[in-house]
């Protein structure tokens, strides 16, 4: 069936360099993207979204790149730190229209080595 | 920073017992949402309310389970009689209308195991 998925489960990456996380989709209804942090024992932290008419947008350290060609999704943060340490789950809007149903992927777990 | 709690933090029940879980908003979101995390996965909607009203539970078990939110702020979600592979994280989050522009504020979840 349809669903949200991800390329890696895990990514280990040493402090100070990019990190990049990957998701792949197969709604192409799918219009609108969120990335969250999970950080062990917490709820899921918003990062940054998208919308399906955008290709990029930047947020404080962290970029996401939309390629609806191959139906590709991506998180870059720029010089990881210990504290992005975390779960990091893709979402998408599956329901259209201007009331949106989340559907969430299983997560990379991203481990900054010191 | 507004937050959205949750209580109780863990919970452990035994098979066929009934469980509840508590959940307080933002104050002023009017879209409450329950999600359920398997240890792994993403989470999983399970109902979503627009004040007071349900506005999607195709994915809640009904026979077992239960949510309300009868005065359009707090909610419960009940579980009863509790089985085995109820046992996850189940998170409540809040938004200020459901929008697309308005995102998913999530609480510390409550973890429930059953034994």
């Amino acid at each position: 069936g349809e669903s949200v998925g991800l390329h890696l489960p895990t990514l280990s990456v040493q402090e100070g360099d990019n990190s990049i996380i990957n998701c792949a989709y197969s709604n192409s209804a799918s219009d609108y993207f969120i990335w969250y942090k999970q950080e062990s024992g917490k709820g899921p932290q918003f990062i940054i979204d998208i919308r399906s008419n955008m290709d990029k947008r930047q947020g404080q350290r962290v970029t996401v790149l939309l390629n609806k060609t191959v139906k590709h999704l991506s998180l870059q943060i720029a010089a990881t730190q210990p504290g992005d340490s975390a779960v990091y789950f893709c979402a998408e809007n599956r329901s259209g229209g201007s009331n949106y149903k989340l559907t969430f992927g299983k997560g990379t777990l991203l481990t900054v080595n010191p | 920073e507004a937050e959205v709690a949750q209580s109780p933090r863990y919970k452990i029940t035994e098979k066929s017992q009934a469980v509840a879980f508590w959940c307080d908003p933002i104050s002023g979101h009017a879209t409450l949402y329950w999600y359920r995390q398997i240890l792994g996965q993403g989470p999983e909607l399970l109902v979503q309310f627009q004040d007071e009203s349900v506005v999607d539970d195709s994915q809640l078990p009904k026979d077992r389970f239960s949510a309300e939110r009868l005065k359009g702020v707090d909610s419960t979600l009940k579980i009863q009689p509790a089985e085995l592979g109820d046992s996850a994280m189940y998170l409540c989050a809040s938004s200020l209308s459901g929008q697309r522009s308005s995102p998913l504020h999530f609480g510390n979840g409550t973890r429930l195991t059953v034994t």
